[in-house]
């Protein structure tokens, strides 16, 4: 089973367009990551958020935690085409453990 | 420097046979872990492997296994293939928290 659940499922958005989505996990956690994959690829890693930051920007992504909410969420700004991929959180547990959401998918159109 | 290779890419087996996956990580990389993604699992940790010990292991069955060698590289193998073993096989290394992931072994077992 996997440790969180990530809203929305899908996501279709405009190229200009902002694109959210949330994450939420079950157990206390070292530190949250988000992960991009393209159909059906390797992931690529975006970016990295510890247990005691709030929030943490990298070029157009935007991350957030609520350690109090177990959430968290990942904002991409100005979306292009590119972004189209399916976007992954993974949390870390205590034990190193790197535990996935089930992802959403983007579809950015021109 | 390069980054995790994964061999082979893609591989058809029969039920009942075994196959062995191999991951070379980034030089420098101790850890190695390997990853099984399925439509219906989504992504699900397998085990890692850290300077020749598997140091965490998920919920799989015995069927399967994995080791590293003394340059890092590693193998998974799974025994007594089932359809339900059909799956992206991803492999990453790290040197610390972030993980880099290979372009994965679709493995397809008919």
């Amino acid at each position: 089973s996997q440790q969180g659940e990530e809203d929305p499922q899908a996501l279709s958005i405009q190229e200009g367009e902002n694109a959210t989505m949330n994450c939420s996990y079950k157990t206390s956690i070292n530190n949250l990551q988000w992960y991009r994959q393209n159909s059906g690829r390797g992931l690529v890693h975006l970016i990295l958020i510890r247990s005691n930051e709030r929030e943490k920007h990298s070029g157009r992504l935007r991350v957030t935690l609520d350690t109090s909410k177990k959430s968290s969420s990942l904002l991409i700004t100005a979306s292009r085409a590119a972004d189209t991929a399916s976007y992954f959180c993974a949390s870390t547990d205590s034990w190193g453990k790197l535990q996935f959401g089930a992802g959403t998918q983007v579809v950015v159109t021109p | 420097k390069a980054g995790v290779t994964q061999t082979p890419r893609y591989l058809i087996k029969t039920r009942g046979q075994q196959v062995t996956l191999s991951c070379s990580p980034i030089s420098g990389h101790r850890s190695v872990s390997w990853y099984q993604q399925t439509p219906g699992q989504g992504l699900q940790f397998l085990f890692e492997y850290f300077s020749e010990t598997q140091r965490n292991k998920g919920n799989f069955p015995g069927r399967f296994s994995g080791r590293q060698f003394s340059n890092s590289r590693s193998e998974m193998n799974v025994s007594t293939l089932e359809l339900g073993d059909s799956a992206l096989y991803l492999c990453a290394s790290s040197s610390g928290s972030e993980q880099y992931f290979g372009p994965g072994t679709r493995l397809t077992v008919t």
